[in-house]
């Protein structure tokens, strides 16, 4: 089983609609993070947290809030899809200070 | 100017070539480095960390020079599977337990 889950991994929705994107992780890992990628612009940091009450904005956090329910899950929802939100998503966790991440599958999402 | 920046490529070599990565920070405080590999559309995954001077790890040698701030990632007896995108980052500083990802250069091998 994968170290970090994300569900769904593909997602087709449409403008308007409230879509959550959710993350588990059974590494034991306090700080987890959202990214979207998209072609050319690389990975770009939405959301992070560094423990269950800590929630910090990234670069690009408009449009997006995420919620930490315990130190394995991380959701990020957004409230109002527009199509320019399609982009694949990662979540990702470390387990300190300068420590390297690591990524979930992805989820694929597409917002019509 | 991006805080880290690399080549986009591509680089396209053929088998069994080395095949070197360079990958430039504008942050003088990031104390850790990392590699990483993605294949398309997938996730990215840890190919090395770098902490101090270098790391090597088989056929993959990444070096750090602070003076001019940069990384390098040098790839020896290329395979196709090899055939990627290679994403650099950096940590510590001012980003606070952040990393900041590279656009990532493009490797193509070929036979």
């Amino acid at each position: 089983d994968a170290d970090v889950t994300q569900t769904p991994r593909n997602r087709i929705t449409k403008t308007g609609k409230r879509i959550m994107l959710e993350c588990s992780q059974t590494k034991g890992h306090d700080r987890m993070y959202w990214y979207r990628q998209d072609p050319g612009l690389g990975l770009r940091l939405i959301y992070y947290s560094f423990d269950v009450k800590d929630i910090n904005k990234g670069e690009i956090s408009d449009g997006y809030s995420v919620s930490r329910q315990a130190q394995a899950k991380f959701s990020l929802s957004l409230e109002s899809a527009i199509p320019n939100q399609t982009a694949l998503y990662f979540c990702a966790t470390s387990d300190g200070w300068e420590r390297p991440q690591h990524f979930g599958d992805g989820t694929r999402l597409s917002i019509l | 100017r991006k805080e880290v920046e690399q080549d986009p490529g591509p680089f396209n070599v053929p088998e069994g070539a080395t095949v070197a990565f360079n990958c430039t920070y504008s942050n003088s405080a990031s104390q850790s480095f990392f590699w990483y590999r993605q294949d398309c559309r997938k996730e990215p995954k840890l190919l090395m960390s770098v902490y101090s001077s270098g790391n090597e790890d088989g056929r993959f040698t990444a070096q750090l020079n602070r003076a001019s701030q940069y990384i390098s990632l040098l790839i020896r007896d290329s395979k196709l599977s090899d055939s990627a995108t290679y994403l650099c980052a950096a940590a510590g500083g001012t980003s606070y337990g952040k990393l900041t990802f590279g656009q990532g250069t493009i490797l193509t091998v070929h036979p």
